[in-house]
């Protein structure tokens, strides 16, 4: 069945830099963008951004530009996002989802999510 | 950035009863680009209604989306026990996406 996998939980000092992977498996990679989104403990669910596996092509929010970078490898059908100077507004557990239909337009609702990786900041 | 209103905060229901979710945007969203997405504690979201009104794959007929332009609304006819949860909104028309920040619905 189509799955995304989550690399496991992290805790990071403050300043440094998290990668997190996702595994997909199921479909075929390229054919669906990857979106990646947090969610800050007994928060709500924060969009960071969007990668296509298909030409690497991204979408940053703004919130996050200049400390983030999305990559995929579709050799090993794996996403990454890295989020670099982190501070402890960043922790939170960060998901990758993804894109319901296609690899070509960001717009896109998210239909498999992974399970989620709980990454903590803290001196 | 389109900011998402959702009401109520929570709603206190019982099983068998009907639940109406509304979805608030500051500025109109197109259709295409709103969906709605339940969360249950310690899992990660699921997509239940994408396009407004279109029910994701194996999504109950019990749930149902409608509405256009800055009001949107999720249903849910006859809730079950395990419809309990967080349903939250979301834009994808343009970046950034945002997230409404979520009615709870528990149980009575």
């Amino acid at each position: 069945q189509v799955q995304l996998v989550q690399s496991g939980p992290e805790l990071k000092k403050p300043g440094a830099s998290v990668k997190v992977s996702c595994n997909s498996s199921g479909y075929i990679f390229t054919y669906n963008g990857i979106n990646w989104v947090r969610q800050a403990p007994g928060q709500g669910l924060e969009w960071m951004g969007w990668i296509s596996p298909y030409n690497g092509n991204t979408k940053y929010a703004q919130n996050f530009q200049g400390r983030l970078t999305m990559t995929t490898d579709t050799s090993t059908s794996t996403a990454y996002m890295e989020l670099r100077s982190l501070t402890s507004d960043d922790t939170a557990v960060y998901y990758c989802a993804r894109a319901r239909y296609n690899w070509k337009d960001y717009r896109d609702a998210v239909d498999i999510w992974g399970q989620g990786t709980m990454v903590t900041v803290s001196p | 950035e389109i900011v998402l209103t959702q009401s109520p905060g929570t709603l206190s229901l019982s099983p068998g009863e009907r639940a109406t979710l509304s979805c608030r945007a500051s500025q109109s969203v197109s259709s295409t680009y709103l969906g709605w997405y339940q969360q249950k504690p310690g899992q990660a979201p699921r997509l239940l209604i994408y396009g407004a009104s279109s029910r994701a794959t194996g999504i109950p007929d019990r749930f149902s989306g409608s509405g256009s332009g800055t009001d949107f609304t999720l249903t849910i006819s006859s809730l079950e026990p395990e419809d309990f949860a967080v349903y939250y909104c979301q834009h994808y028309g343009s970046s950034p996406f945002t997230f409404g920040p979520g009615t709870k619905v528990d149980i009575k």
